[in-house]
């Protein structure tokens, strides 16, 4: 069972434009959801992350939109760069006892952004 | 900071050998650590979860007597994975975090091949 749905697999944007990935979850438990940048040969690096009690983050060119009744979360980049070429992961967790558990990935979008 | 090392970046080995990867947190105490394999072009999957003095929680099908893992301090934790077989042939990924933050920082990863 894939708790976690993520598309499109891969994704080509011209500079400057917009690049959008949609993720859905199943596991109403989850309460944390990150999105993870991974160059090839490298670990994945955080971009950013949003909790459920809101329905959108921006941080610089990176926004995150949350829907929480559909179960849905999206990742925007604004203003896309040949730099932003690389592997970009969805993710999910649960808190617990003021931690969190292990993250479930989606399956990851090939994002290539055309000069 | 929040820096995840990894040692060694790639190893190649015989198949029948044992191979230990060392995952370090650098600049901060990490309570929790686990560990994700990745496939070629595939996503991370969460293997287990390190506490520190405690014994390892591995997810379901990852062989705990296969996959040995100890988290003897707060900035160390160790994956061995016994008598190596091609097919565990991947690229090996350990992330921390600290108590009480769900935010989970990544290592570098390390290649395995096993020949």
């Amino acid at each position: 069972q894939q708790q976690v749905k993520q598309s499109p697999q891969s994704l080509i944007v011209q500079k400057g434009g917009i690049s959008i990935i949609n993720c859905a979850y199943e596991n109403t438990a989850f309460d944390y959801f990150p999105w993870y940048q991974q160059f090839p040969g490298k670990g994945p690096a955080l971009l950013i992350a949003i909790r459920p009690d809101v329905s959108e983050k921006k941080e610089g060119r990176f926004t995150i939109s949350f829907n929480k009744s559909a179960k849905q979360f999206s990742l925007h980049i604004m203003d896309s760069q040949p730099g932003d070429s690389a592997t970009y992961f969805c993710a999910a967790s649960m808190s617990s006892g003021g931690g969190a558990d292990g993250l479930t990935f989606g399956k990851g979008t090939h994002l290539i952004i055309q000069p | 900071g929040a820096v995840v090392s990894q040692h060694p970046s790639r190893v190649i080995c015989k198949s029948g050998t044992s191979v230990k990867i060392e995952c370090r947190s650098l600049d901060f105490q990490a309570t929790t650590m686990f560990w994700y394999r990745q496939f070629p072009k595939q996503s991370l999957m969460l293997m287990a979860t390190s506490n520190e003095g405690s014994k390892a929680t591995y997810e379901q099908g990852v062989e705990k007597d296969k996959f040995l893992i100890n988290h003897a301090s707060l900035t160390l934790s160790t994956l061995t994975v016994t008598s190596a077989h091609p097919e565990d042939s991947s690229f090996y990924i350990c992330s921390a975090h600290t108590g009480g933050k769900e935010t989970q920082y990544f290592g570098p990863g390390t290649r395995l091949l096993v020949l």
